[in-house]
């Protein structure tokens, strides 16, 4: 069974743009949890989507969003990146019902100059 | 709002030893807890969840203990070997809210010393 993977693995970016993830969970899952990992916060919690709707969401601005597809794939968006956005951003795919433990993918390395 | 310590930010101990990993936590208790492996530069690996009226879970070479009274875990790894050496998360569940997503303390960095 294929693993969570995330594209693209490294990016660098300006302040003031914009970027998307993607992230393909692990086939059958339905929950798709998005984290932001830096050395000063450690792993944060961003939203999760389960079956294409958002259940939860954690205190970040609301320039950070997410969506996910029928498939379950799932996209975050980071719009008008400041140099504090610079982080692993890490998604974990789950089945989503009940106790369960989440799967990660090897994460997308975001630079922001 | 809910904050998780985890006892040291490093550990180091000789290869043969148990290492044992505290995680404390204020406020609600979780409905289960979970402990992660990190390398450097890879995502979390899940290694073991325990439940809250568990008070006791083993896996090879690793045990967890969940203590709701004292609002503390600890993660214990016998006969440690180098390959050991990591990063251990431990993360609580915010289940209550309705969505599978958990709440991760900073991590305990381990180096197993041959």
């Amino acid at each position: 069974k294929a693993g969570v993977t995330q594209t693209p693995r490294y990016l660098i970016k300006t302040r003031g743009q914009q970027v998307t993830l993607s992230c393909s969970p692990i086939s059958g899952h339905r929950s798709v949890s998005w984290y932001q990992q830096t050395p000063g916060q450690g792993l944060q919690f961003l939203f999760e989507y389960f079956s294409e709707t958002q259940r939860n969401k954690g205190n970040f601005p609301g320039r950070f969003s997410g969506r996910q597809f029928s498939n379950s794939r799932s996209e975050m968006n980071v719009s008008t990146l400041e140099l504090g956005d610079s982080a692993l951003y890490l998604c974990a795919s789950s089945t989503g019902q009940g106790v369960d433990e989440q799967y990660f993918g090897p994460g997308t390395r975001l630079t922001v100059t | 709002s809910q904050k998780i310590e985890q006892n040291s930010e490093a550990l180091n101990i000789q290869e043969g030893k148990t290492a044992t990993l505290t995680c404390n936590y204020t406020n609600y208790s979780p409905a289960y807890l979970q402990w992660y492996r990190q390398d450097p530069g890879r995502g979390p690996v899940f290694l073991l969840l325990i439940r809250e009226n568990e008070k006791e879970k083993r896996k090879e070479r690793l045990k967890v203990t969940f203590d709701t009274t004292l609002k503390q875990s600890l993660f214990h790894i016998t006969a440690s070997q180098p390959a050991d050496s990591a990063t251990y998360l431990c993360a609580l569940d915010m289940f209550w809210t309705g969505a599978n997503n958990l709440f991760f303390g900073t991590g305990t960095r381990l180096t197993v010393i041959p």
